[in-house]
């Protein structure tokens, strides 16, 4: 069975910090990875979406690499904001058409103003 | 683009009463939906899979007499939870996609906070 960890548990960091946040996955045969952000009591917003065939991708201030491989995802955040604070997930998706995620714990970010 | 839509975003009930939650995409027509609970502390677990016109796919351990999906059309699945106990008590959240191959990625409404008393 898929298990997604995210280490770490927790970070907190000063503003203006680079920072990275790690995922990795027990199983490599996903068909995609998905990061997303989740603020307290709110939603799942999506940040990246990253093809299994593909090696990384980029949002703004946000880099997202894959290696499928080795069952390991990075989320790279440059210059940390104070509203970058929130919960970060990491979810693969095994199957393609009608999977499901599978999501890690979270790594609770809280960047200091 | 792409949003979807959950209400209620709060309950709080009598044990032993049914809520019902709707889940709905608003600028899309979504082909499947999930549904999925979330603990405190815990990780998000998906409870079930909702295909347009056909019954829901549920995970093992999740009851489906007691979380009846319905996904009537292609932009909304409704989640009810028949007679709800405390230990029901959960976040749940949907999420929807579109078309075949899983490229199109999951988005996810703001969640449904359940407390059953």
């Amino acid at each position: 069975k898929q298990e997604v960890t995210q280490i770490p548990a927790a970070l907190s960091v000063p503003e203006g910090e680079n920072l990275v946040l790690n995922c990795s996955f027990t199983d490599s045969a996903i068909y995609n990875l998905q990061w997303f952000r989740q603020d307290p009591g709110k939603g799942l917003t999506s940040l990246l979406l990253i093809q299994s065939s593909q090696r990384e991708q980029t949002s703004g201030r946000l880099n997202a690499s894959l290696d499928k491989s080795s069952g390991r995802s990075t989320l790279y955040i440059a210059a940390s904001q104070p509203g970058d604070s929130a919960t970060y997930l990491c979810a693969v998706r095994e199957g393609g058409g009608a999977d499901g995620l599978t999501f890690g714990k979270g790594t609770h970010l809280i960047i200091q103003p | 683009g792409a949003v979807v839509s959950q209400h209620p975003s709060w309950v709080i009930c009598k044990s032993g009463t049914s809520v019902k939650i709707e889940c709905r995409s608003l600028d899309f027509q979504a082909t499947t939906m999930f549904w999925y609970r979330q603990f405190p502390k815990q990780s998000l677990m998906l409870m079930a899979t909702s295909n347009e016109g056909s019954k829901a796919t549920y995970e093992q351990g999740v009851e489906k007499d007691k979380f009846l999906i319905n996904h009537a059309s292609l932009t909304l699945s409704t989640l009810t939870v028949t007679s709800a106990h405390p230990e029901d008590s959960s976040f749940y959240i949907c999420s929807a996609t579109w078309g075949a191959g899983g490229v199109q990625p999951q988005h996810f409404g703001d969640g449904t906070r359940l407390s059953i008393l």
